[in-house]
């Protein structure tokens, strides 16, 4: 079966940085993504890595490794607006989104 | 610019009442739509997507059913809900022939079925 795999719950400190893991196993592989959820709201887009490697984009950066099935979604300089669920999705051989349950982020002051 | 508005926001109906979610986009043209229903602490669920007007491809099998009357609008319906039909129900769109792209989101429709 098709697995993504993500802690449910992190904490971190207003001001520092956190790394957020998934380990995925799927049938195929052709990008992931990583997503922000505030509470009551709808996923916004963050990122997507389809290569090897580390892609930033401002406090956010997302790293990939296809050979390990992993990637690492990395905030610096944490907000409190940052207090979110961050989604992990892989795009599978018949280009289906496959989703894991989500990392509760919680931000503290 | 493309934006996507789903609704209801939020509705409470009985159990064996019928359902009516609708999803329109705006600003691109014959875009891939998708459905799916978010569940306390587990992934998004695809219900449903569409890649044409009258083109619903099911994922999984269920008493929800979907059409695609016009080529911005999806909607998911009912006949009979069930209390398991309670959830967060997500409207989506991507851009078609992108199979890569990353998925717009609307605002979501939570249901809660009594």
């Amino acid at each position: 079966g098709q697995n993504i795999d993500q802690p449910t719950e992190m904490t971190a400190t207003e001001g520092a940085i956190v790394q957020i893991n998934c380990t995925y196993q799927t049938s195929g592989f052709n990008g992931l993504f990583w997503y922000q959820q505030h509470a009551g709201e709808a996923p916004t887009f963050l990122s997507y890595n389809v290569l090897d490697g580390l892609e930033e984009k401002g406090r956010f950066s997302s790293f990939l490794s296809r050979s390990k099935g992993y990637s690492y979604l990395l905030l610096k300089e944490l907000q409190m607006k940052d207090s979110a669920s961050y989604l992990c999705a892989v795009r599978d051989s018949n280009y289906q989104l496959i989703w894991g349950a989500g990392t509760k982020l919680i931000i503290k002051p | 610019s493309q934006t996507i508005h789903q609704w209801p926001a939020t509705l409470v109906q009985p159990v064996g009442s019928p359902l009516s979610l609708e999803c329109t986009v705006e600003g691109t043209s014959n875009p891939n739509l998708y459905w799916y229903r978010q569940a306390a602490g587990r992934g998004l669920q695809l219900l449903f997507y569409s890649v044409g007007i009258g083109q619903i491809s099911s994922e999984v099998p269920q008493n929800l059913s979907a059409s695609r009357p016009q080529d911005r609008q999806f909607i998911l319906s009912s006949k009979k809900l069930l209390l398991s039909d309670s959830g967060f129900y997500l409207c989506a769109w991507s851009v078609s022939g992108s199979e890569a792209g990353e998925l717009f989101f609307g605002e979501g429709s939570r249901l809660t079925v009594l």
